[in-house]
Formats: C-alpha cells, sequence, structure tokens
C-alpha cells in the first residue's frame, strides 16, 4: 500500500509567495526526508528530519514533524521561479532497517509564477 | 565529488525486445538502490545492493527483471522482454555505509516502450 501520500496534488503561486506541501503517511519511520525533481532531472535532496525532530530549517525551507498524526509539512517561503518543480516526501520505515529503503508519496507539483 | 551517473538518459525500445540500464554511484558508497516510476505515480522501490550482495530485492515486479552489481561497483538493470507496463523513468540512489537512508539519486533513466 502506498506509504506517503502529499497534498496538494498540484499548486501554482506567484514569486514572493510562500509554499506550503503535506505529506502523510502510515507506518511508523525512523526519518522523512523532502526531495525536489525539477523537469527532467534526478531527485535533489532537501532536508532530513529524524522521528525525534519536531521541526527543523535549512535556508527557505521549514520542515515540521507530527509522528502523532503521522504527517510532515514543507514550508518554502519567499518563492522563486526557479523553485518550479515536483517536490516528494519520502520516509525510511522502522522495521529492522536492514534495507532503509524510502518510500516515496505522489509528490506536489509547485509552480511559481514570475 | 561526482555524483551518481546513470546511462541512457532516455530509452526507446519495442516490445519484446532487451534493454540494460547502467548506474554509477558515487565512489565509496556501498549501498545502491534501484527505484523507478510508472506513469505519474508514486517512485517505487525496486532493490537494494550491499557492496556486490543483493540486500533486498521485494520491489522488483517479476522475473523479466535483472539486476547485477558485479565487483560491487557499478550496477545494470536488465530488462528482458521488456512490456509496456515497463515504461518510465528508472532511478538509482546511492548512500555511505552506516547513513543508508541519505540517498543520492541520479538524473534517471526515462524508459519508453512502444
Amino acid at each position: 500500500s502506498q506509504q506517503g501520500e502529499e497534498d496538494p496534488q498540484a499548486l501554482s503561486i506567484q514569486e514572493g509567495e510562500n509554499a506550503t506541501m503535506n505529506c502523510s503517511y502510515k507506518t511508523s519511520i525512523n526519518n522523512l526526508q523532502w526531495y525536489r525533481q525539477n523537469s527532467g532531472r534526478g531527485l535533489v535532496h532537501l532536508i532530513l528530519i529524524r522521528s525525534n525532530e519536531r521541526e527543523k530549517h535549512s535556508g527557505r525551507l521549514r520542515v515540521t514533524l507530527d509522528t502523532s498524526k503521522k504527517s510532515s509539512s514543507l514550508l518554502i517561503t519567499a518563492s522563486r521561479a526557479a523553485d518550479t518543480a515536483s517536490y516528494f516526501c519520502a520516509t525510511d520505515a522502522g522495521y529492522g532497517g536492514a534495507t532503509n529503503k524510502l518510500i516515496f508519496g505522489t509528490g506536489t507539483l509547485l509552480a511559481v509564477q514570475p | 565529488e561526482a555524483g551518481v551517473t546513470q546511462f541512457p538518459s532516455h530509452s526507446v525500445i519495442e516490445k519484446g525486445q532487451t534493454v540494460t540500464l547502467r548506474c554509477d554511484p558515487i565512489s565509496g558508497h556501498d549501498n545502491l538502490y534501484w527505484y523507478r516510476r510508472v506513469m505519474g505515480k508514486e517512485i517505487k522501490f525496486l532493490l537494494h545492493f550491499v557492496k556486490e550482495s543483493k540486500q533486498d530485492e521485494s520491489g522488483m515486479p517479476n522475473n523479466r527483471f535483472l539486476a547485477e552489481r558485479t565487483g560491487g561497483t557499478y550496477s545494470t538493470l536488465k530488462v528482458q522482454p521488456a512490456e509496456l507496463e515497463d515504461s518510465g523513468v528508472y532511478f538509482c540512489a546511492s548512500s555511505r555505509p552506516g547513513v543508508p537512508y541519505e540517498q543520492y539519486f541520479g538524473p534517471g533513466t526515462r524508459l519508453t516502450v512502444t
């Protein structure tokens, strides 16, 4: 079954505005990460938050994690046209950790209009 | 430091043909993962190598897919014979020993089966 689900599926904003994307997951996790994919390119790692952390910042990115609700949010402040991309959350599950495979959601397509 | 590289970037083949995808991980990364994204759906795990050994191949869809990592360096993923539903983007990722969840992704290979 799908582990991560993101909403909204698509988001269009103006440059300078903030963008918020949400992710929900189903099972216990070790870590949650956010990735960005620009059109035709690979996945770029943005930020990792551990299961015992509640909030983390990196530049214009702010990630929150609520393990009781099994959800996370990614906030991009002062968005730029270059932020236009698909954003994915990915979790690595808590069972044994032998694999640490990542389980991805379907992603949010963000379009920042100049 | 060179990132994860994948070859080819795009492959178009006919149903029934064979295709081999290649991934070169970051030097020193023992962990190598294959993922794929089919038809705009979520990115799904295929398998995980630790050096030359298959740690987890639970995500491999069927026996038409064969992955190898001889010598523990680069990896290949062969699809034989290819079917229409195999079309998608195949990503490779690698990570360092001890930090398997911090995965660095390649640009992906877009496979189109006609």
